[in-house]
């Protein structure tokens, strides 16, 4: 079955500016949460959403933001960019559920570059 | 304050032998603990899940060890190949609500 898609792979935008990243999910996953990683601080979370709802999230300010739609695909909405918001950016997929011990699925990223 | 540590620096190893990977966490008391590999430029790949009442779980030639009372979790890669290069990390979910908080991760190079 289709991997985890995200779309576009590769994004440079001017600071002030503000991004939408997307991703769809494995058929049938549920559960889709966003993680920000640079070489300083690794893979961070930013936040987790099921079923259209947002469950978790991360210590990110309010500049960055989310939603998921009702055919389990999301969006991840950065406004103002910083020069420090270039990343990659990845998504992951679960079955989710109350509680899930279940691994996530990664997609490619979205490698975003802000000058 | 809660911390997933892991050697920050490379592993070399030679081919055929058995790489082992440290990750040792403080103040969280998870309930699992994943493994994945990733490659540069790439998402992370899911390699093992171990859940607390598990102390050794094996998969090919993978085996991830879990210790809660140590605080600790040891990944091996036996019969080492140049193609399992790259850098792993270790995850765990301290709310069940897929919340991963990754360690660093490390940096492993196997040479032929």
């Amino acid at each position: 079955k289709a991997g985890v898609t995200q779309t576009p792979r590769y994004l440079i935008k001017t600071r002030g500016q503000q991004v939408t990243l997307s991703c769809s999910p494995i058929s049938g996953h549920r559960s889709v949460s966003w993680y920000q990683q640079t070489p300083g601080q690794g893979l961070q979370f930013l936040f987790e959403y099921f079923s259209e709802t947002q469950r978790n999230k991360g210590n990110f300010p309010g500049r960055f933001s989310g939603r998921q739609f009702s055919n389990s695909r999301s969006e991840m909405n950065v406004s103002t960019l910083e020069l420090g918001d270039s990343a990659l950016y990845l998504c992951a997929s679960s079955w989710g559920g109350a509680i899930s011990n279940t691994e996530a699925f990664f997609g490619q990223g979205t490698r975003l570059t802000v000058v | 304050s809660q911390k997933i540590e892991q050697n920050s620096e490379a592993l070399n190893i030679q081919e055929g032998k058995t790489a082992t990977l440290t990750c040792n966490y403080t103040n969280y008391s998870p309930a699992y603990l994943q493994w994945y590999r990733q490659d540069p430029g790439r998402g992370p790949v899911f390699l093992l899940l171990i859940r607390e009442n598990e102390k050794e779980k094996r998969k090919e030639r993978l085996k991830v060890t879990f210790d809660t009372t140590l605080k600790q979790s040891l990944f091996h890669i036996t019969a080492s190949q140049p193609a399992d290069s790259a850098t792993y990390l270790c995850a765990l979910d301290p709310t069940g609500f897929q919340k991963l908080v990754f360690g660093t991760g490390t940096r492993l190079l196997v040479s032929p």
